[in-house]
């Protein structure tokens, strides 16, 4: 079964510097997705990529997706403490894309103000 | 507000009761989910409905048993469920099952 490694597993970061989430599959990715999680609450969607070498953005944050390496980065420029969090990636489980999806156990983000 | 309300927000319930999750959607969307979030564990997909009709089954116990009565609505119905089964519990929805999805605030269950 497909696995997502995310990594750093926790991150700690003073106000104003750059950081960089990865996630990683064991089997091709057909789609990659962003979400950011406040501890107890629900998902929120960032972003989706599907084809390889895309790379989006929204407000500071970059994310990119490289199909060889079956791995996602997540880049936050000029991190504010309104970053904080757990940011999740999720992976479309197969090429005919049933709406599964896998997760990765998350990276928790804290910014030191 | 992501257009996702889950209900009740928090749930705490004996071996023996039986309780039901409320998930409901104003977006439109087609293709409903439950997810399951445990500590330590990664979120996990529990079902998935596509017009109302259950396209996914990810090997769940039968104590839980799902139900989409039209496009907008998503129960999860509870029985003699395990202390193992405390978690959150997530409700998605997407345009199509190939959309993005976008989730409720969830459901905090605890058994007791």
């Amino acid at each position: 079964s497909q696995e997502l490694e995310q990594s750093p597993q926790s991150l700690i970061v003073q106000e104003g510097k750059n950081l960089t989430i990865n996630c990683t599959s064991s089997k091709t990715l057909y789609g990659l997705y962003w979400y950011k999680q406040k501890y107890g609450e629900g998902l929120i969607f960032l972003m989706m990529l599907q084809k390889g070498g895309e790379e989006k953005s929204h407000e500071k944050i970059t994310a990119k997706l490289d199909e060889k390496k079956q791995q996602s980065s997540l880049h936050i420029t000029a991190s504010q403490p309104s970053h904080a969090g757990i940011y999740l990636c999720g992976a479309v489980a197969s090429s005919s894309n049933t709406g599964k999806l896998i997760f990765g156990q998350g990276t928790t983000l804290q910014v030191k103000p | 507000e992501t257009g996702v309300t889950q209900t009740p927000r928090h749930l705490v319930m004996g071996m023996t009761n039986k309780k039901s999750l409320k998930c409901e959607q104003h977006l439109g969307h087609n293709a409903m989910y439950w997810y399951k979030q445990s500590a330590k564990k990664p979120l996990e997909l529990m079902f998935v409905y596509s017009l109302e009709e259950r396209v996914e089954n990810n090997s769940v116990p039968s104590r839980f048993s799902p139900e989409c009565p039209n496009s907008s609505h998503l129960f999860l119905h509870l029985h003699t469920l395990q202390p193992e089964d405390s978690a959150l519990y997530l409700c998605a929805s997407s345009h199509t099952q190939q959309g993005s999805q976008y989730f409720g605030a969830g459901t905090r269950l605890s058994v007791l």
